[in-house]
């Protein structure tokens, strides 16, 4: 078992570029999420998907789309980056809602 | 929105220590997680708690879950080297949701 993978794991962009963040879980389970995570801000949900076919924006949703592919994966994309979009997206999955969740690698973003 | 206060935000020990940190809130989690972070790398979870007064170990770790559902605290005995990251605490409600607070900076001098 893999758990959660991300690609990539590096990544810069000019500003008004777009990209995806791709995430994939092999786990069997039903929740998926993604994070930022900026020091000093701790983790900070971005959106979530309960289960296959829904999602629901998070904490800090703006500036973001997200795509619940199928079971296992769930993208983020980003239309136009900017500056402040520079952080470390993590992917997470957990099998019931609101149980533990496991963590990705993370992605580290830096937007120029 | 809810909100975790987690202390102290960071701890410089000498290995062989013991450790402890905490989480506090103003709401009632139906969950209690602790993640440990090590630089470059995603959170790892450590130990869930999922009954008010449950205490639990994973080795040399121990947590419990605070009987008024506020608060859980995290100890580390005898602490080494690899112990050094940041630990997390999360609290899970009845939404799909985890709370974390802003982590602990363990730094372990040998």
């Amino acid at each position: 078992n893999a758990g959660v993978t991300q690609t990539p794991k590096f990544q810069v962009l000019k500003t008004g570029q777009s990209m995806t963040l791709q995430c994939a879980q092999d786990m069997n389970h039903n929740s998926m999420y993604w994070y930022r995570q900026d020091p000093g801000m701790g983790l900070r949900l971005i959106y979530y998907s309960a289960s296959e076919g829904t999602t629901d924006k998070g904490e800090v949703p703006n500036g973001y789309n997200v795509s619940r592919l199928n079971k296992r994966e769930f993208s983020l994309r980003l239309e136009s980056a900017a500056p402040s979009q520079t952080s470390v997206y993590f992917c997470a999955s957990s099998p019931v809602s609101g149980s533990e969740q496991f963590f990705g690698p993370g992605t580290r973003l830096t937007v120029l | 929105g809810q909100q975790l206060n987690q202390s102290p935000q960071s701890m410089f020990i000498q290995e062989g220590e013991d450790v402890s940190m905490n989480c506090t809130s103003s709401s009632i989690f139906n969950t209690w997680l602790w993640y440990k972070q090590d630089p470059g790398e995603g959170p790892v979870l450590l130990i869930a708690l999922y009954k008010a007064g449950e205490l639990t170990s994973n080795g040399r770790l121990t947590a419990q879950f605070g009987i008024t559902r506020k608060d859980s605290f995290l100890n580390i005995s005898a602490s080494i080297p690899s112990d050094v990251g940041i630990y997390f605490c999360a609290g899970g409600g009845s939404n799909y949701k985890l709370t974390f607070g802003k982590g602990t900076l363990l730094t372990v001098n040998p």
